[in-house]
């Protein structure tokens, strides 16, 4: 069965860094597109960022929110992907999730398919 | 950015009742749409890509409709465990963006 989980959310100061990684298994995170989603408290879901797979170039595209605070990376061999946010806002304060991308047959999108639990980011002094 | 409009924001239903949410969006995005389902605390789960394709293992009485700027799910019998918020969201361009949400409350 496909699974993610994400961990590393927590308290952090604003203006501080955190990582936040995503452990995939189930299948072969080489052949997928990850993404990281985020919803603050009692609001709606928000796109944060994708990485393609290398097959398609390996590079990330980010949501203007978080553009140039926030990189995600991928390890293929150890099936793990990661957010690093950095110059933390309060407004960044939210359940992050990671989500499995798949490519939509005989289109350039990505679709979104299989989502982790999620990890609370709690930013405040 | 293009803007996807739920409505309504919630409604009350009886199980076995057919409900019926629409989403609309602030430009034409084919049929590059996407339906999530929401418990309160759990992850989203996907239920429809493509504005009309289910998801597998996603039961029948799902069904999605519509491409340009105008779509629908329909949830026909509803059930106790169908309970949830669920949002729209399209990926034909970037940046990614959903509805507001939809609460399906029992009545």
């Amino acid at each position: 069965d496909v699974q993610l989980v994400e961990s590393g959310g927590g308290l952090v100061q604003p203006g501080r860094a955190l990582t936040l990684s995503c452990r995939a298994s189930g299948f072969n995170l080489g052949d997928h597109g990850m993404s990281w989603f985020r919803q603050a408290p009692g609001k709606g879901l928000q796109w944060v960022g994708f990485i393609r797979n290398k097959l398609y170039g390996g590079t990330a595209q980010y949501a203007a929110s978080v553009q140039g605070r926030f990189t995600i990376s991928r390890d293929d061999s150890t099936s793990l992907a990661s957010l690093h946010m950095d110059s933390l806002k309060i407004e960044d304060t939210a359940v992050y999730y990671c989500a499995r991308l798949s490519r939509v047959p005989y289109t350039s999108s990505w679709l979104a398919d299989s989502w982790g639990p999620g990890t609370l980011v709690t930013v405040s002094s | 950015d293009i803007q996807m409009t739920q409505s309504p924001s919630s409604l009350s239903a009886s199980v076995g009742d057919r409900v019926t949410i629409t989403c609309r969006a602030s430009q034409g995005i084919n049929n590059y749409l996407a339906w999530f389902q929401q418990k309160p605390g759990k992850a989203p789960k996907s239920l429809i890509y493509a504005a009309s394709s289910l998801q597998s293992g996603v039961p029948s009485r799902f069904s999605g409709s519509g491409s340009g700027t105008d779509f629908s799910l329909s949830i026909s019998g509803l059930q106790p465990e169908d309970f949830a918020t669920y949002y729209c969201q399209q990926y034909y361009t970037f940046p990614w963006t959903f509805g507001q949400g939809t609460n399906v409350e029992i009545k």
